[in-house]
């Protein structure tokens, strides 16, 4: 079983659309959760950075976290299609350097 | 804050020929990542640095490559002899501390011929 796991997509969705994307992961010792969006030949950009349970809301987007469950959302309204990118997932774990990224869902989405 | 910045952006090389990659860190950042994105095998860790020391280089693919990090604000990673099945891009990243999110250079994109 991978570590962590991200449906690659694509995703395509009209403007305007709630986006949803996922990612779960095996080991519960993973503490920290972190969402990056990717444009292409750009760098990974940090969106949200989580370490509990629950939801976080930065603007349109909402990170959520379930721990029971080894399961992290992200959550995007009112989508744009400057959201038009690739998604990563990072979990990582406290006291250690082991951070593992999802392999990133691309998303369209068409004006 | 400049961020995380690469050299070069693009490098296209022979087989055989030596590549080295550059990164300075954002400035007071203790930790120090070296990636490789492909669209097979997605962002794999090779190397990260601690406070300039290696810690882990259990992702570095063979002897071909090699890193370093002589000062708080610089690393390398270089490929001798390069292969074409090194072209991919690679990203440099950097932290502050053990619980803090990466920051990510755009990148150098290499293409070995």
């Amino acid at each position: 079983q991978k570590e962590v796991e991200q449906d690659p997509g694509p995703l395509s969705v009209p403007e305007g659309a709630i986006v949803s994307l996922n990612c779960t992961y095996s080991n519960s010792a993973f503490q920290y959760f972190m969402w990056y969006r990717q444009y292409s030949r750009k760098g990974p950009e940090l969106l949200m950075y989580t370490y509990s349970s629950g939801n976080k809301e930065d603007g349109r987007f909402t990170a959520q976290v379930d721990k029971s469950s080894k399961y992290i959302s992200l959550f995007i309204r009112d989508s744009q299609p400057s959201d038009s990118a690739t998604y990563l997932c990072l979990v990582a774990q406290g006291g250690s350097e082991k951070l593992v990224f999802g392999k990133g869902t691309k998303l369209t989405v068409n004006p | 804050d400049a961020g995380v910045i690469q050299s070069p952006r693009h490098e296209v090389t022979e087989m055989g020929q030596e590549v080295t990659l550059r990164c300075k860190p954002i400035s007071g950042h203790d930790y120090l990542f070296w990636y490789r994105q492909t669209m097979m095998r997605g962002l794999e860790l090779l190397i990260y640095f601690n406070n300039n020391v290696p810690i882990d280089d259990s992702g570095m693919p063979e002897d071909r490559f090699s890193a370093k990090m002589p000062n708080a604000s610089f690393s390398t990673l270089k490929i001798q002899p390069s292969e074409p099945r090194d072209s991919a891009v690679y990203f440099c990243a950097s932290r502050d501390r053990g619980d803090s999110p990466l920051h990510f250079g755009n990148g150098t994109r290499l293409t070995v011929t």
